[in-house]
């Protein structure tokens, strides 16, 4: 069965420190890997996307990595920010058809002063 | 549009009455999916349409889910009878077409519904 699994479920940082959040998956095929931000009460909006030749990508201070031999990634926050406060989903796209998504239960970031 | 938007934004609904919630894609989006967001989880996929044509609905958990978009833009998802277990955000999805590099989803800001 076609499942992503993250954790932690939850994690409280105080402003200005980093945090790395996990991501292990087991999808096939395998397309990519997406890490999406969930401020509450929007949809999701993609921070990165990573083929399984690339392990790493970063976007600002968001930068993700992937084994695609662990089949595990993992996003990692530098110098938080208060507006990091969301649910960070990891998502894998399954290759074929019309690339159905597979979305993790996502980690609740929540950044303190 | 800007993006994709959603309709109502919140729902209320009495246990048993009928809901319809409406999807505005990315005007020129070809494919359009629906997801059931229950808290605290990630999005579960409901349905697939490429243009008019429906060709997933394997994610819809009954009967009394139906999904439509009979001119290939927007699109709405109707619950009947809702039951308590359907108090989800709906989210709707839209991309350019199927294949890399145009495969990317965009999301609407979803429905939350409530049925008591």
């Amino acid at each position: 069965k076609n499942q992503v699994e993250q954790s932690p479920q939850s994690l409280i940082i105080l402003e200005g420190k980093n945090c790395t959040l996990q991501c292990n998956y087991t999808v096939s095929p395998f397309s990519n890997l997406r890490w999406y931000k969930q401020d509450t009460g929007r949809g999701p909006v993609s921070l990165t996307i990573m083929t399984f030749s690339e392990n790493t990508k970063s976007n600002g201070r968001y930068t993700a990595t992937l084994d695609a031999d662990t089949k595990q990634s993992s996003l990692h926050i530098t110098a938080s920010q208060l507006s990091d406060s969301a649910s960070y989903i990891c998502v894998v796209t399954v290759s074929g058809g019309y690339n159905k998504l597979i979305f993790g239960a996502g980690t609740r970031l929540a950044v303190h002063p | 549009g800007a993006g994709v938007s959603q309709s109502p934004r919140y729902k209320v609904a009495k246990r048993g009455q009928d809901v319809a919630l409406r999807c505005d894609p990315i005007s020129g989006h070809v494919s359009l999916f629906w997801y059931q967001q229950a808290l605290g989880q990630g999005p579960e996929f409901l349905t697939y349409f490429q243009n008019e044509a429906q060709l997933d609905k394997s994610g819809l958990p009954s009967d009394r889910f139906f999904a439509e978009r009979p001119e290939g833009s927007v699109s709405t998802l109707k619950i009947q009878r809702t039951q308590q277990e359907d108090s989800a955000v709906y989210l709707c999805a839209s991309s350019l077409a199927n294949m890399p590099p145009y495969n990317e989803q965009f999301f609407g800001p979803g429905t939350r519904l409530t049925v008591l």
